[in-house]
């Protein structure tokens, strides 16, 4: 069984500081992952991507992967209260146009 | 670029009645979902069509649950019949081969 595992919070940061979200998967062979904003009453939006270990930055969004310890993280700088949302994980397991399987999503809540 | 498009947004019935979802994908992007998102949990995927053929359905309760792709653009999900526990929000997405764009989704209530 695919899992992919997310503390559903929520998370509250106080305005201007980093928010730090984490995300574990079951399957060592994942290959894409990627992160949502869902805003309540809305429908997911791709925000970031990964790909390989490391980071990568986007604007004040960054976006860590370790594949050897199966977590990626999502780092949000100057949290701003139009961040509050719930953030969901999603990961790919195989190359190609394989399923994205979604965690739970984390609920992030910053307060001005 | 035009985004996903569904409708209706919203839909109420009662229990044992039948409905049906439309989705029109990103055009030129093969890949096309069906996921459900109970209150509170991430989106479940129910299936996933590659042009016109089925990649994955393993988790569609096909007792009940059908879709289709007919000439590998638009799709429609059906429920028949439909039970209390249907109530969710119905959510079709595409990709070309990333991360997968949704469309706004059809909030559906079953009585």
């Amino acid at each position: 069984q695919k899992e992919v595992e997310q503390n559903s919070g929520p998370l509250s940061v106080p305005e201007g500081a980093i928010a730090s979200l984490n995300c574990t998967y079951s399957d060592r062979v994942s290959q894409s992952f990627f992160w949502y904003r869902q805003y309540s009453g809305k429908s997911p939006e791709l925000i970031m991507s990964i790909y390989s270990n490391g980071d990568k930055e986007d604007g004040r969004f960054t976006a860590q992967l370790n594949k050897a310890s199966q977590y990626v993280s999502l780092l949000i700088r100057d949290s701003q209260p139009s961040d509050s949302a719930t953030y969901l994980c999603a990961v790919r397991w195989n190359s190609g146009n394989t399923p994205l399987v979604f965690g739970k999503g984390t609920r992030l809540s910053v307060i001005a | 670029e035009a985004g996903v498009a569904q409708s209706p947004r919203y839909k109420i019935i009662e229990k044992r009645q039948s409905v049906a979802f439309w989705c029109n994908p990103i055009s030129g992007h093969a890949t096309l979902y069906w996921y459900q998102q109970i209150l509170g949990q991430g989106p479940k995927l129910l299936i996933q069509f590659q042009n016109n053929g089925v990649v994955d359905d393993s988790q569609l309760p096909k007792d009940r649950f059908s879709a289709e792709r007919l000439k590998g653009v638009d799709s429609t999900l059906k429920i028949q019949p439909a039970k209390l526990e249907d109530s969710a929000v119905y959510l079709c997405a595409s990709s070309s081969g990333q991360g997968g764009y949704f469309g706004p989704g059809t909030r559906l209530t079953v009585l």
